[in-house]
């Protein structure tokens, strides 16, 4: 069984500060790692998706990457600014369509 | 071009109301998804769909149905609703599990 788990929970940092996020994975046949934002109170948005041939991506400021064979991704934020501030996700697929997530790190970045 | 549409947005239930959930896409994507959230447990697979006419448990299916008579639509029943049913609904959809997944805004449900 899959299970997806997120380091830390919580993260509070100064603005400007380069920060990574991790995730890591219990099965290692995980088929793509997706990486979402969730605002207070909003649905998920979809940050990076890493297919499972591929072993990072890159969209402005963030850069997730993926190692199926350690069982870990990480997210990271380059220049933190306090709109990054938000709960953000690592969610899971395997190769029948199953998406796990877990249970997210809550970012906050202070002017 | 909408993605992917809930609704409703907010519902409020009594104990034992039942009521159906609908999940819309426009994408013409083949796998599609409904997910519960809840402070302190995350986002947890109730149902999942691999195409038209198909369904599948995740890991909390119990006490919910579901149903994918035609491809852009996901349905979500509660039958009897219970108050542990209490939680905001995500619907998301994806083309394959080679692409990304789209998520609907979700429904506010609220059971007494």
């Amino acid at each position: 069984k899959q299970e997806v788990t997120q380091i830390p929970a919580a993260l509070s940092v100064p603005e400007g500060e380069n920060l990574v996020l991790n995730c890591s994975f219990t099965d290692s046949a995980i088929y793509n790692l997706q990486w979402f934002r969730q605002d207070p109170g909003k649905g998920l948005t979809s940050l990076l998706l890493i297919q499972s041939s591929q072993r990072e991506q890159t969209s402005g400021r963030l850069n997730a990457s993926l190692d199926k064979s350690s069982g870990r991704s990480t997210l990271y934020i380059a220049a933190s600014q306090p709109g990054d501030s938000a709960t953000y996700l690592c969610a899971g697929s395997s190769n029948t369509g199953k998406l796990i997530f877990g249970q997210g790190t809550t970012l906050q970045v202070k002017p | 071009n909408a993605g992917v549409t809930q609704t409703p947005k907010f519902r409020v239930l009594k104990t034992g109301q039942s009521m159906t959930l609908l999940c819309a896409q426009d994408m013409n994507h083949e796998y599609m998804y409904w997910y519960r959230q809840d402070p302190g447990m995350g986002l947890r697979l109730i149902h999942y769909s691999v195409g038209e006419g198909t369904t599948a448990k995740g890991e909390v299916p119990d006490g919910y149905n579901v149903s994918r008579l035609k491809k852009q639509n996901f349905l979500l029943g509660l039958e009897s609703a219970a108050p542990s049913q209490t939680s905001v609904y995500f619907c998301a959809s994806s083309r394959d599990r080679n692409y990304g997944y789209t998520f609907g805004s979700g429904t506010r449900l609220t059971v007494v």
